[in-house]
């Protein structure tokens, strides 16, 4: 059963910095492209990033390049996301996804002075 | 930016079918994703590759994609299909995701 549990979200100041994480199970984790998508309080699903399977192809929503970096350890399993300069507009749950496929349930990120 | 465009809601009776609707001007060249998502829950991918089912995915669900337009089909809608429904599909520079901004269902 593929299983992706994300981590690190949290409460943060305007201009700080957090680091998500998303553990992942159930599956060949180092054959697939993994994505974040981000979802605002009330509001729709916006893409944010995604990186190749090796980790040498990173894409980036332009509202986040500079700021935000993704990254990948193989040999954990697992997906980063290592957020800087956050704006209240970067208050979302940030979710893990697989390909296109299964979506993990989220992590809160809230960035409030 | 590359944009996919859905009403905000649609309202059926239960039996009846729900279309829900999605423009781009990248289909049907790219394939369109359809999430369902309900409250308090992570999406569901309920359509992939225009007109895919994933196991356990009810056959009610059917997709299509032609012209600038991409469709989720409910057919017999039912109570427990209320939920957001996102189409999704990839920018015209590759493996840039977008998704349009869903479409509440509801049914009753």
């Amino acid at each position: 059963e593929v299983q992706l549990v994300e981590s690190g979200g949290g409460l943060v100041q305007p201009g700080g910095s957090l680091r998500l994480s998303c553990a992942a199970s159930g599956f060949t984790f180092s054959a697939y492209w993994m994505s974040w998508v981000r979802q605002a309080p009330g509001k729709g699903l916006e893409w944010v990033a995604n990186i190749k399977e090796d980790g040498s192809e990173k894409n980036y929503v332009d509202s986040v390049k500079g700021r935000f970096t993704i990254s990948r350890d193989n040999a954990k399993n697992s997906l980063y996301l290592v957020m800087n300069s956050l704006r209240a507009e970067d208050t979302a749950v940030y979710y893990c996804v697989v390909t296109s496929t299964f979506w993990g349930q989220g992590t809160l990120v809230t960035v409030s002075s | 930016s590359y944009e996919l465009t859905q009403a905000p809601s649609v309202s059926v009776s239960p039996g009846q079918t729900a279309r829900i609707t999605c423009s781009g001007d990248a289909f049907p060249k790219k394939y369109a994703y359809w999430y369902q998502q309900k409250s308090g829950q992570a999406p569901v991918l309920v359509i992939y590759e225009d007109n895919k089912r994933l196991s356990g995915i009810p056959e009610r669900f059917s997709g299509s994609n032609s012209g600038t337009m991409a469709t989720l089909t409910i057919s017999g809608a039912q109570v427990e299909d209320e939920g957001d429904y996102y189409c999704s599909s990839t920018d015209t520079i590759d493996n840039h995701w977008v998704f349009g901004g869903g479409t509440k269902l509801t049914v009753l």
